[in-house]
């Protein structure tokens, strides 16, 4: 199995919260993506990240922030939590140009905001 | 609009049984991916095709480029194969890194 952790797995948090999840890979992939997934919809993309510093904005960015300061680590923020963030996030990582190599998922993490 | 359509959305099978997934899109794609997730929610892939056919086990995938369709096959099904099956497709025009998943379909395998 490819090495991606997510942290943490469930969290439950409080409308206008931030929220910080973490990505972490140890398999030195370029790529790191985030996803979310919710009823009735496919994944869909959120931010991505192509190299350290290096992000850009997916189909649903809107009331997302990302940093990867490290090739390991990427970080998806809530600067202020609302409801319809409610979800499960999903990162993934590659090591190829994105869609066009092998992803590699995490397990996921459960976000409820109340 | 649904750019990656699948069918069905969910399936029934009895252990034993030959099942067949599709996946049809509209737009002119550099790869397909077949993705599994489990009842547990891990997302596992499967397989990753731009043309012709792989082999994996039991599991076969397919893909016909002309007519924008992909179909995933498991022989001989077992309960174990009960999950979510998705199918997402990398754009041509799309943005690097943003690919278009289908909805999935949920397989259940009765023993």
């Amino acid at each position: 199995d490819a090495g991606i952790t997510q942290s943490p797995r469930h969290k439950v948090t409080e409308t206008g919260t931030p929220v910080t999840l973490r990505c972490h890979q140890t398999e030195n992939h370029r790529y790191m993506y985030w996803y979310r997934q919710d009823p009735g919809h496919g994944l869909r993309l959120i931010h991505y990240s192509y190299g350290v510093k290096d992000t850009d904005k997916g189909e649903v960015s809107d009331g997302y922030s990302v940093s990867r300061s490290k090739t390991e680590d990427f970080l998806l923020t809530l600067e202020s939590a609302t409801s319809s963030q409610t979800s499960v996030y999903f990162c993934a990582i590659s090591e190829g140009t994105g869609g066009a190599d092998e992803a590699f998922f995490g397990q996921g993490t459960r976000l409820t905001v109340v | 609009k649904n750019e990656v359509e699948q069918s069905p959305q969910n399936l029934t099978a009895q252990e034993g049984e030959f099942i067949t997934i599709n996946c049809s899109y509209s737009v002119g794609i550099s790869a397909l991916h077949w993705l599994q997730q489990h009842p547990g929610g891990g997302i596992v892939s499967l397989f990753m095709l731009s043309s012709g056919k792989k082999k994996h086990g039991r599991l076969i995938a397919t893909i016909n480029i002309q007519e924008k369709h992909s179909s995933l096959h498991i022989t001989a099904s077992h309960p174990r194969d009960s999950a979510v099956y998705i199918c997402a497709v990398l754009d041509y025009g799309g943005s690097q890194g943003n690919l278009i998943f289908g909805k999935g379909t949920k397989l259940s395998v009765k023993p």
